[in-house]
């Protein structure tokens, strides 16, 4: 059965760079049956795609991060990792990762628990 | 622009049926979306896709009593049966052209 962990450092200051980590057991990342995702959620707020990523290195990016976005694969580690620069306060969320069927139709079908990030000095 | 569109909250009694819906934006009508429950202070679930002829596929595990369904542009979630359990966000996920979009999402309260 396909887990998903997240973890990070909780608390990360404005202008710098988020770095968090997705652990993947029961599956791997270089399986070529799914994408990979991130997905975040604002306290109070609804969820928002950050993007996703297939085990080749090929990305999909929210218009919006883009920028700001560097999603990578770890075969060895079977880990996903998403780093997120010039962080606001905006960015405080909690962060989601995610695995998503390789098929036309894109879609997480199994969620990790999260892990939340605050943005502050 | 690919939009999707929830009510903010719906409600119905214990053992009642509720239906939820997701509004497509113009053009999109041709589109499968997916449902996602999230109970409070959780992670959210997959529950179901439902593509634009009404077929549809649940995630592993999902109780019968969730079934999805759909019109035109609508999406629906139909929950049978309300547990207490089933009070929580229910959030509609569309893909298209690259783009992932989420729903508002419908927040169920069970009477």
């Amino acid at each position: 059965q396909l887990q998903l962990q997240e973890s990070g450092p909780g608390l990360v200051k404005p202008s710098e760079t988020l770095s968090l980590t997705c652990i993947v057991s029961g599956g791997f990342v270089s399986s070529r049956s799914y994408y990979w995702g991130w997905i975040r959620q604002p306290p109070g707020k609804g969820l928002e795609w950050i993007g996703s990523i297939y085990y080749s290195g090929s990305t999909l990016y929210n218009s919006s991060l883009k920028s700001r976005v560097t999603m990578s694969v770890d075969t060895s580690k079977n880990q996903l990792s998403l780093r997120l620069s010039s962080v606001t306060a905006a960015d405080t969320a909690v962060y989601y990762c995610a695995s998503q069927p390789r098929i036309s139709f894109l879609y997480m079908d199994v969620w990790g628990k999260g892990t939340t990030v605050i943005v502050s000095s | 622009q690919l939009v999707l569109t929830q009510s903010p909250s719906a409600s119905a009694s214990l053992g009642a049926s509720v239906k939820l819906t997701c509004t497509l934006s113009s053009g999109h009508s041709d589109y499968a979306i997916a449902w996602h429950q999230q109970q409070a202070e959780t992670g959210p679930r997959f529950l179901v896709k439902v593509n634009s002829d009404g077929s549809h596929s649940k995630g592993d595990g999902i109780s019968d009593r969730f079934s999805g369904s759909s019109s035109g542009a609508e999406r629906y979630l139909t929950i049978s049966g309300l547990h207490s359990e089933d009070e929580a966000d229910y959030y509609c996920q569309t893909w298209g052209s690259g783009i992932l979009v989420f729903g508002t999402g419908t927040k169920v309260t069970v009477l």
